[in-house]
């Protein structure tokens, strides 16, 4: 069965405003972790990994922090813009062989301006 | 574009058929994944390949099987469809083995009637 989870399957924002998109998962052994986006009618887009020995990656507006602790990943989008309107779905190294990513549902990040 | 091929984009047939789907990985890449997704639903791991060999299997059906040729190109068999099998297959590459950002072709659209 699937170990990735997020927390809301919507989240409504306005144009300028940050976004934080939050994912729990629940195998202790994934040692990678990756955010992808995707749009209405194409294939996930990647956006920002990070591997279990950092905590924090920045991107371009993006961030992603991983606390192992509490087996918890989220996703920051800074000054959200309708383009990144979209489904965002984090996905871990969970399979026996720890090379195939596993997805989870996906949270709809709606953007209003 | 993310260098990933699909073929078809659209599929229609009727319950009880065989389809194959086809997958061109990038240029180089070495390993390919296919994914399902559901309506509602996240990407579903289905198998991965690694230059020819199977590498990690996900929540593959028996009536479904896949395989990898010479030229690493994949080919995705569904067989005696039901009408739950309807869904957007997506294939995605990556350069090895290991944990690493995939990437994904544009999806085929399956529905059984």
């Amino acid at each position: 069965g699937e170990s990735v989870g997020l927390h809301l399957p919507t989240l409504s924002v306005q144009e300028g405003d940050n976004s934080i998109i939050n994912c729990a998962y629940s195998n202790s052994a994934s040692d990678y972790f990756i955010w992808y986006k995707q749009e209405s009618g194409k294939g996930p887009q990647f956006i920002i990994d990070i591997r279990s020995n950092m905590d924090k990656r920045q991107g371009q507006r993006v961030t992603v922090l991983l606390n192992k602790t509490v087996k918890h990943l989220s996703l920051q989008i800074a000054a959200t813009q309708p383009g990144d309107s979209a489904v965002y779905f984090c996905a871990e190294n969970a399979d026996q062989a720890g090379t195939a990513l596993i997805f989870g549902k996906g949270t709809t990040l709606s953007v209003s301006s | 574009d993310s260098g990933v091929t699909q073929t078809p984009k659209h599929l229609i047939t009727a319950t009880g058929q065989r389809v194959t789907l086809r997958c061109s990985p990038r240029s180089g890449d070495l390993s390919v994944y296919w994914y399902q997704q559901s309506l509602d639903q996240g990407l579903q791991f289905l198998i991965q390949y690694y230059n020819g060999e199977e590498r990690a299997k996900g929540n593959i059906l028996e009536r479904f099987s896949a395989q990898q040729f010479p030229d690493l190109h994949s080919e995705l068999n569904l067989s005696s469809l039901e009408l739950g099998d309807s869904a957007l297959y997506f294939c995605a590459s990556s350069p090895g083995t290991g944990a690493t950002e995939a990437f994904f072709g544009q999806g085929t659209r399956l529905t059984v009637v």
